[in-house]
């Protein structure tokens, strides 16, 4: 079963906006991460933040992670048409487990 | 450098065909191998991950089995293809001693994806 549900499910806004995603997940966690996908692609690792970790940033990315809501937060500053993909949560509870969300899909158009 | 492969690209089987898709890491040795479904416009479903030769952990009961004959590779079967398995199977690996809770991060990193059709 999936641990993390993004939302929202799409987005599309402007290039030069801010785009805003959102995660939560249901059991506690060790880490997050987030994920992207380009269309018919395999997903890449985009940033990772941990458990005692509030926020973290990573070029135009910064992600929050507040466990005591069960949620996290991924924001694209300054999007570009290149950002235009699907982007994931990912949870690590423990061993080598890692459970994805359904994912939020962003257009950024030009 | 790593690297990792995932074959064939593209698959369109019939119904009540075999199905074998393959994977293969390079430039690291005993990783961690997994395997995941994804449905058109969906998530991702873990499948199986294997931490070690031989050591196959299924996570859905299904239609569908893995090999890990050597280190390095990952075999997705079946023996008997049904409409419900056509989606969109990626392969990934996560460097060894990554547990979570031993105070690794378990980061993942996926191949190319491989899009099978069952008619």
């Amino acid at each position: 079963s999936q641990q993390g549900e993004e939302d929202p499910q799409a987005l599309s806004i402007q290039e030069g906006e801010n785009a805003t995603m959102n995660c939560s997940y249901k059991t506690s966690i060790n880490n997050l991460q987030w994920y992207r996908q380009n269309s018919g692609r395999g997903l890449v690792h985009l940033i990772l933040i941990r458990s005692n970790e509030r926020e973290k940033h990573s070029g135009r990315l910064r992600v929050t992670l507040d466990t005591s809501k069960k949620s996290s937060s991924l924001l694209i500053t300054a999007s570009r048409a290149a950002d235009t993909a699907s982007y994931f949560c990912a949870t690590a509870a423990g061993g080598f487990k890692t459970i994805f969300g359904a994912g939020t899909r962003l257009f950024v158009k030009a | 450098s790593q690297t990792i492969h995932q074959w064939p690209a593209t698959l369109v089987q019939p119904v009540g065909s075999p199905l074998s898709l393959e994977c293969t890491v390079e430039g690291t040795s005993n990783p961690n191998l997994y395997w995941y479904r994804q449905a058109a416009g969906r998530g991702l479903q873990l499948l199986f991950y294997s931490v070690g030769i031989g050591q196959i952990s299924s996570e859905v009961p299904q239609n569908l089995s893995a090999s890990r004959p050597q280190d390095r590779q990952f075999i997705l079967s079946s023996k008997k293809l049904l409409l419900s398995d056509s989606g969109f199977y990626l392969c990934a690996w996560s460097p060894t001693g990554t547990a979570v809770g031993n105070g690794g991060a378990n980061v993942l990193t996926f191949g190319a994806g491989s899009r099978l059709t069952v008619l």
